[in-house]
């Protein structure tokens, strides 16, 4: 099976700008998750997606928004990029089915963004 | 406030020793506690996951316990190895029949093992 992919790896932004990421989940995965990891605060999550419909979502200001597909593949969108957005952003993906279960999540290699 | 805390920031450990890393949490009730190992440059890649009614849990040379009254997971490696060098991750679920389907990370171990 193919793991999960994302990108761009890598990105160089300006304050002001938008940005726009892209991850393809595991086949058969359902749930998409988005992180957001920076040595200071380390991993924390953005939001989570399941069939198209967001079911949760972290502490983050609206700048930052995301979407799933029918294909279960994501994207997250930044808008005016801000100093501090520099980050690496993670996507993972799990089977994230019926409740009262955990499942491991499958983490992609992340895209290094970098504000300017 | 809740609040993850994952022992000291590096731990530095002599190959073909035990290495413990511990997880100890406030103000949560997880169901179901996971833990990560994260390489420079990569995202982090699953090792275990062990439910509230679990004491301890093994795979190969890994076992984590969990012990809910004292809020706290331990995560140990034995006969540990320089390729085991990596920074180590915990991960609270507090799914308990909600489909929730988010984790709260700690910050975090950084292990080196020397030979």
């Amino acid at each position: 099976k193919a793991g999960v992919t994302q990108t761009p790896r890598y990105l160089i932004k300006t304050r002001g700008q938008q940005v726009t990421l892209s991850c393809s989940p595991i086949s058969g995965h359902r749930s998409v998750s988005w992180y957001q990891q920076t040595p200071g605060q380390g991993l924390q999550f953005l939001f989570e997606y399941f069939s198209e419909t967001q079911r949760n979502k972290g502490n983050f200001p609206g700048r930052f928004s995301g979407r799933q597909f029918s294909n279960s593949r994501s994207e997250m969108n930044v808008s005016t990029l801000e100093l501090g957005d520099s980050a690496l952003y993670l996507c993972a993906s799990s089977l994230g089915l019926a409740g009262g279960q955990s499942y491991e999540q499958y983490f992609g290699p992340g895209t290094r963004l970098t504000v300017t | 406030s809740q609040k993850i805390e994952q022992n000291s920031e590096a731990l530095n450990i002599q190959e073909g020793k035990t290495a413990t890393l511990t997880c100890n949490y406030t103000n949560y009730s997880p169901a179901y506690l996971q833990w990560y190992r994260q390489d420079p440059g990569r995202g982090p890649v699953f090792l275990l996951l062990i439910r509230e009614n679990e004491k301890e849990k093994r795979k190969e040379r890994l076992k984590v316990t969990f012990d809910t009254t004292l809020k706290q997971s331990l995560f140990h490696i034995t006969a540990s190895q320089p390729a085991d060098s990596a920074t180590y991750l915990c991960a609270l679920d507090m799914n308990r029949g909600s489909t929730l389907g988010r984790l709260y990370f700690g910050r975090g171990t950084q292990l080196t093992v020397w030979p």
